[in-house]
């Protein structure tokens, strides 16, 4: 079946640090690839999305290129502040009648000042 | 409000009861979707209610989980005979329109616990 695997947690970074959060997916088809992010007392929410194969979604500084070849969504941003400090959640949907998003396990980010 | 309302936000019950917990979507918003969330894991699909119906229900783990929509807004998700297993933060999302793979817009969930 459909899977996405991220890379294991936690991080932490230093404030102003490069971030690359990992994602590697399996599903048949053509997938649409998402981040979400929840932040401490939050709920979830959409950071990006690409939809088709060499989209790259980026939304508050954070970037992710869909690379079919690769099957993978890494997720990236350049300078890292305390405030982007949450739980990172790669997920896919596949649309037609079975479309539904499964996601990864999430990875804790924190960002010392 | 302007976002998907869950309530409780926290439910602890014994094993062996029956709980129900409730999501209002926001307005206007076809789909609705459950999902539950283990302690360490991501979220992982339950149902799907296009309108009133439940369009696919492949995720439900058992029947003991039963979910309803009966005027296509707000959903109530069932569960009998709780188990110490059900523990985990429920999740319900809704969205305008399914297949154009629109935003899913998320609860804040409800902790259940089963003690």
């Amino acid at each position: 079946g459909d899977s996405v695997t991220q890379m294991e947690g936690p991080v932490t970074l230093s404030e102003e640090a490069f971030l690359t959060i990992n994602c590697t997916y399996t599903a048949t088809g053509y997938p649409s690839l998402f981040w979400y992010v929840q932040y401490p007392g939050e709920g979830l929410q959409l950071l990006l999305k690409a939809t088709k194969a060499d989209d790259k979604g980026s939304n508050k500084g954070f970037e992710a290129t869909y690379r079919k070849e690769t099957t993978s969504f890494h997720l990236e941003k350049g300078s890292v502040q305390v405030s982007d400090s949450a739980v990172y959640f790669c997920a896919l949907m596949k649309a037609g009648a079975n479309s539904k998003l499964t996601f990864g396990k999430g990875i804790t980010l924190s960002v010392r000042p | 409000g302007a976002g998907v309302s869950q309530t409780p936000s926290n439910k602890v019950t014994e094993k062996g009861k029956y709980v129900e917990l409730r999501c209002d979507p926001i307005s206007g918003h076809t789909a609705l979707y459950w999902y539950r969330q283990s302690l360490g894991q991501g979220p992982e699909f339950l149902i799907y209610f296009q309108g009133t119906g439940a369009a696919d229900d492949s995720g439900l783990p058992n029947d003991r989980f039963f979910a309803v929509r009966p005027e296509g807004s707000v959903s109530t998700l069932k569960i009998q005979r709780t188990e110490r297993g059900d523990s985990a933060v429920y999740l319900c999302a809704s969205s305008l329109f399914r297949y154009r793979n629109t935003e899913a817009f998320f609860g804040q969930g409800t902790r259940l616990t089963v003690v």
